[in-house]
């Protein structure tokens, strides 16, 4: 069974710095990656979607990468805002486009 | 495009009660999908569809029902609600089952 691990649970940063969101997976036969971001009594929106072919994606100040051997994705942020302040999500997609979602890390971008 | 839309935002009912919580979407998406969030477990699939007349069951199938009967509309039946199904309901789609997910804004649930 896929289990999603997302480390650190919460983080709070000055804003200006860079930082990375860590997320690891049990099973590596997975066919994509999807990271979210959530705000508190909101829906999640899609940030990433990177393919099992992919190693890397890019959008904006956001970097996502994927090594699906050592069953790893992390999410770099480039000079945080207080604005993406949220928790963020990682789900790897399973066989038939099921999503596996971990426990979030919850980021504070104090001003 | 009005994206995913979920009504009601919010709903009480009592335990026995039944409901159906309505989904849709407007970009012609072929995948759909219903998870419940909850602290402390995260968000988990309750049931999936591939296409009109095509469902399954995902994580956590027990006490609802679904039936997509078009494209646009994949809405969740709770038969006889109980306590434990107080959460919060969020719906997705995708063009196809690898493809970007984009998510509702939720249905918050309390079943007292």
């Amino acid at each position: 069974k896929q289990e999603v691990t997302q480390i650190p649970a919460a983080l709070s940063v000055p804003e200006g710095e860079n930082l990375v969101l860590n997320c690891s997976f049990t099973d590596s036969a997975i066919y994509n990656l999807q990271w979210f971001r959530q705000d508190p009594g909101k829906g999640l929106t899609s940030l990433l979607l990177i393919q099992s072919s992919q190693r890397e994606q890019t959008s904006g100040r956001l970097n996502a990468s994927l090594d699906k051997s050592s069953g790893r994705s992390t999410l770099y942020i480039a000079a945080s805002q207080p604005g993406d302040s949220a928790t963020y999500l990682c789900a790897p997609h399973s066989q038939g486009g099921k999503l596996i979602f971990g426990q979030g890390t919850e980021l504070s971008v104090k001003p | 495009n009005a994206g995913v839309t979920q009504t009601p935002k919010f709903q009480v009912l009592k335990t026995g009660q039944s409901m159906t919580l309505q989904c849709a979407q407007d970009m012609n998406h072929e995948y759909m999908s219903w998870y419940r969030q909850d602290p402390g477990m995260g968000l988990r699939l309750i049931h999936y569809s591939v296409g009109a007349g095509i469902t399954d069951q995902g994580e956590v199938p027990n006490g609802y029902n679904v039936s997509r009967s078009t494209t646009e509309d994949f809405p969740l039946r709770l038969l006889s609600a109980a306590p434990s199904q107080t959460s919060v309901y969020f719906c997705a789609s995708s063009y196809s089952s690898g493809r970007t997910q984009y998510f509702g804004p939720g249905t918050r649930l309390l079943v007292l």
